[in-house]
């Protein structure tokens, strides 16, 4: 398995809260990404960084926000965490040598419930 | 935009037979990527396999192995000798390399059962 880590891996927490899922990675990628995935349900991209101090936002439009300030840590954040955030969230990095494989490595993901 | 469709919502396979989850993708690139990862239920997503398009000879691991139709757009899995540890969700990705963009499109998933 990767060395890809996220905490918690579950969480419930109550309307309203702000909270932030951590990922952290030891592999030295360059690329993270943060995925939202639904009970049964394929992955939609929600937000990916292509190294510190870049964040762009993925194709699946989502209230949270994400940090890069150091090339191992991706977290996210909700600052007003709603029923509708409850979910599984996975982190993944890849890397962007050339030559390297583009593969992506996911972390254990968090399953949030939002009360 | 490019999709990928997993057709099989659910398979089942006895121990030790073979079964081919299916999976078909659109794209008007020539240049991309094709992954199968799995999910255990609670557990980690891990790659199986992956297959570059450039590259006409059918990517295989171990008892895992595709069958690359670039023509067709297809992209199937094959399991041998299934094991009762390779029972989990089995999602197909597409990935597409553009101008120092990548995104990693995902299908809805198979899940498959393996019977004792």
């Amino acid at each position: 398995e990767a060395d890809i880590y996220q905490t918690p891996r579950y969480l419930v927490i109550g309307t309203g809260k702000k909270i932030t899922l951590e990922c952290s990675q030891t592999m030295g990628h360059d690329k993270m990404y943060w995925y939202q995935q639904d009970p049964g349900m394929e992955l939609h991209l929600i937000h990916y960084s292509y190294g510190v101090n870049s964040t762009e936002k993925g194709d699946l439009s989502s209230e949270s926000t994400v940090s890069r300030i150091r090339t191992e840590h991706f977290p996210l954040t909700l600052e007003s965490a709603r029923p509708s955030h409850t979910s599984q969230y996975l982190c993944a990095s890849s890397e962007s040598l050339p030559g390297s494989t583009d593969t992506q490595y996911f972390g254990p993901g968090t399953r949030l419930t939002v009360l | 935009a490019q999709t990928v469709t997993q057709s099989q919502p659910e398979m089942s396979v006895q121990e030790a037979e073979t079964v081919t989850l299916s999976c078909t993708y659109d794209t008007s690139e020539s240049d991309y990527y094709l992954f199968w990862y799995k999910q255990p239920p609670s557990r980690q997503m891990i790659l199986v396999i992956r297959q570059e398009a450039y590259k006409q000879q059918n990517a295989t691991e171990n008892r895992f192995s595709v069958n690359f139709q670039k023509a067709a757009k297809s992209f199937s899995l094959k399991i041998s000798d299934s094991q009762l540890g390779d029972a989990a969700m089995y999602f197909c990705a597409y990935l597409l390399l553009q101008g120092g963009s990548e995104k990693l499109v995902f299908g809805k998933g198979t899940k498959l059962t393996v019977n004792p």
